[in-house]
């Protein structure tokens, strides 16, 4: 069946790089998006691509797509403390199928 | 340009009571689909409205039901609470019935003792 999955756990350093990846199995999915969760609260929408791309620039924020591997992956530039949360991918056609998140920790 | 929007943020039910949760969707907006993520998951399909129809349904029983209303907005009801469905219910919405972008509201978080 569908499916999502992600590594559950990224720490890096303030200033440095992070790369959250992503393997899913739906290929009918029109968009795939990536969320962010803080504690106790809602899904913010961060970024999406569409899946005729293979990568999209947003800011600090670069989505690549691998659709041959079925591989997604988020970079957050120059990391600050405000990005620590769990980030879920997802993708779908007209529902979302969720990865379990990966929980960013952002050290000094 | 509000949001998703849901009510109640919090609140707290016994086993076997019945529960209603609410959403309107970003304005331009038609779909509305709900989602349940229990502690610690990533959020699970219930289902979706479009055009006050159940358009798709995830694999929940049929304790768990809906309505869309003529403004787009939604209910989501679950009768019979059992412990198990303590968690955060997401509402999110979409223009049409799939693709383009989906957005979601803060949550409502239920408990039930």
């Amino acid at each position: 069946g569908e499916d999502v999955e992600q590594s559950l756990f990224l720490s890096v350093r303030e200033g440095d790089s992070s790369v959250i990846n992503c393997t899913y199995t739906d290929s009918s999915s029109t968009y795939l998006y990536w969320y962010k969760q803080e504690p106790g609260a809602g899904l913010q929408l961060l970024t999406y691509i569409f899946s005729n791309m293979d990568m999209k620039q947003d800011q600090r924020l670069t989505v690549l797509l691998n659709k041959k591997d079925k591989h997604l992956s988020l970079r957050i530039a120059d990391t600050q403390t405000g990005d620590s949360a769990i980030y879920f991918c997802a993708g779908g056609y007209n529902k979302l199928i969720f990865g379990a998140g990966t929980r960013l920790a952002v050290h000094p | 340009d509000a949001g998703v929007t849901q009510s109640p943020t919090h609140l707290i039910k016994t086993r076997g009571q019945q529960v209603t949760l609410r959403c309107s969707p970003k304005s331009g907006h038609d779909t509305v689909s709900w989602y349940q993520q229990a502690l610690g998951q990533g959020p699970q399909f219930i289902f979706q409205y479009y055009e006050e129809e159940e358009r798709q349904r995830g694999n929940f029983p049929d304790r768990f039901s809906g309505h869309q209303f003529p403004n787009y907005s939604s209910e989501l009801n679950v009768n019979a609470l059992l412990l198990g469905d303590s968690a955060l219910y997401l509402c999110a919405s979409n223009r049409g019935v799939a693709g383009n972008t989906i957005y979601f509201g803060e949550g409502s978080w239920l408990t039930v003792v």
